[in-house]
């Protein structure tokens, strides 16, 4: 069964700050790894990684993958109030034997970022 | 494009009755996912379409829950009879399946169901 970790699961810290939200993965076939932030609402799309080792970055949001160890790390530098959101992570990976991918989420880092 | 819309938005009811949770995925989508966000869970897979067609339903709890896609653009999830521990956000998300990818990966703004 496909597993994804995320660690810590709640984080609080003070504008300004530096986090880095953690997600590990168990899974076969994977093709990509997604962070979404989540705020009231449905969960929007932040980053796809595909490949080892290359940094993707939007604004003060940045992401890479090691497909070696198994992981991924979201960081956020000079966070916001605004940051303050559930940050889910998930990867597709092909169902064994078929052409199907699904998204498999992590239960999420719950970030609460105090003025 | 109006994007994933999902009704109703919010939806109180009563053990033991029928509940049914629709969607309309973005046009051209062709892949439709149900999901279930709970805090003592997270966001858990119940079933997915790829063109229609159920592919993986090993997510759905248990018998009380069906769902069907009669066309590419509705999709419906019902609970029947529902119980106080289906109280939860239900999402629907669709997508364009690639080769390899899922693109365009695009959730709805979720039902909030609670079931007294």
């Amino acid at each position: 069964e496909d597993k994804v970790v995320q660690s810590p699961l709640s984080l609080v810290v003070h504008e300004g700050d530096t986090v880095t939200l953690n997600c590990s993965y168990e899974v076969t076939n994977f093709r990509s790894l997604l962070w979404y932030k989540q705020e009231k609402k449905a969960p929007t799309f932040l980053f796809m990684l595909t490949s080892s080792g290359i940094e993707k970055k939007s604004g003060r949001l940045s992401s890479i993958l090691d497909k070696k160890e198994l992981f991924s790390i979201l960081n956020i530098t000079a966070t916001q109030t605004g940051d303050s959101a559930i940050y889910l992570c998930a990867v597709h990976a092909m169902a064994g034997g078929t052409s199907y991918g699904k998204l498999t989420f992590g239960q999420g880092t719950i970030l609460t970022v105090h003025p | 494009d109006a994007g994933v819309i999902q009704s109703p938005r919010h939806e109180v009811t009563e053990m033991g009755q029928e509940v049914t949770l629709r969607c309309k995925p973005i046009s051209g989508h062709n892949s439709l996912f149900w999901y279930r966000q709970t805090m003592m869970r997270g966001l858990e897979l119940l079933i997915y379409f790829n063109n229609n067609v159920p592919i993986d339903d090993s997510g759905m709890p248990e018998d009380r829950f069906s769902a069907k896609m009669p066309n590419a653009s509705f999709s419906t999830l019902k609970i029947q009879p529902s119980e106080p521990r289906d109280s939860a956000v239900y999402f629907c998300a669709s997508s364009l399946r690639g080769t390899d990818y899922l693109y365009g990966y695009t959730f709805g703004s979720g039902t909030r169901l609670t079931v007294v």
